[in-house]
């Protein structure tokens, strides 16, 4: 049973678009959640990160919004790029397991 | 910056047989991490050490075993090697939260 619920499976955005994928989970004792990205055969790259007493961080094109109440929070892609096409993993750690929880990835397509 | 480095990078082997993964953490990271990922899933977390003891373990199978060294590098001993085995093994490193994952190992078994 996937503890960290990833959508959309796959997502296809035009050039200069927004991507969105969320995640939503259970386990209330989760209190940190990175995002990471990763192409084909390489290993995963930590994106951005948030902690539940943020509503919103923002690096660069990415934005995630997290919403404490819904056990929920997203990855935007702002201005998303070709370069940009590849696999993203949501996930989320307890202060006390050192283990990431994935969620079971986005593959993201950005046509030219 | 320094990344995490694993060797190998690709790895070839016969049922039965025995693999050595190693992994060089990012220098002053204190926890060390192993995931395995099938084609097409999300990493699975294997085991951790934190300042080179054990410190979590996911889902490894006995036929595996791990452990950090002094100077923080670590080794996931695979044993008994069945096709299933066959995956990316990543070593991730991290000093607080963030974890920062190696290139990861291609290991087929044949």
């Amino acid at each position: 049973q996937q503890q960290v619920k990833q959508s959309p499976q796959s997502l296809i955005v035009q050039k200069g678009g927004i991507s969105i994928i969320n995640c939503a989970y259970e386990n209330t004792a989760f209190d940190y959640f990175p995002w990471y990205q990763q192409f084909p055969g390489k290993g995963p790259a930590l994106l951005i990160a948030i902690r539940p007493d943020v509503s919103e961080k923002k690096e660069g094109r990415f934005t995630i919004s997290f919403n404490k109440s819904a056990k929920q929070f997203s990855l935007h892609i702002m201005d998303s790029q070709p370069g940009d096409s590849a696999t993203y993993f949501c996930a989320a750690l307890t202060g006390s397991a050192r283990q990431l929880t994935f969620g079971s990835g986005t593959q993201l397509t950005v046509l030219p | 910056a320094a990344g995490v480095i694993q060797s190998p990078r690709h790895l070839i082997k016969e049922k039965r047989e025995t693999a050595t993964l190693k992994c060089y953490p990012i220098p002053r990271h204190d926890t060390v991490y192993w995931y395995q990922q099938g084609p097409g899933q999300d990493p699975q977390f294997l085991i951790s050490f934190y300042e080179k003891m054990q410190s979590d373990k996911g889902s490894i199978p006995d036929r595996f075993s791990a452990q950090q060294f002094s100077d923080y590098h670590s080794e996931l001993n695979m044993s008994s090697l069945e096709l299933g085995d066959s995956a990316l093994y990543f070593c991730a490193s991290s000093l607080n939260r963030e974890q920062y994952f190696g290139p990861g190992t291609r290991l087929t078994v044949t």
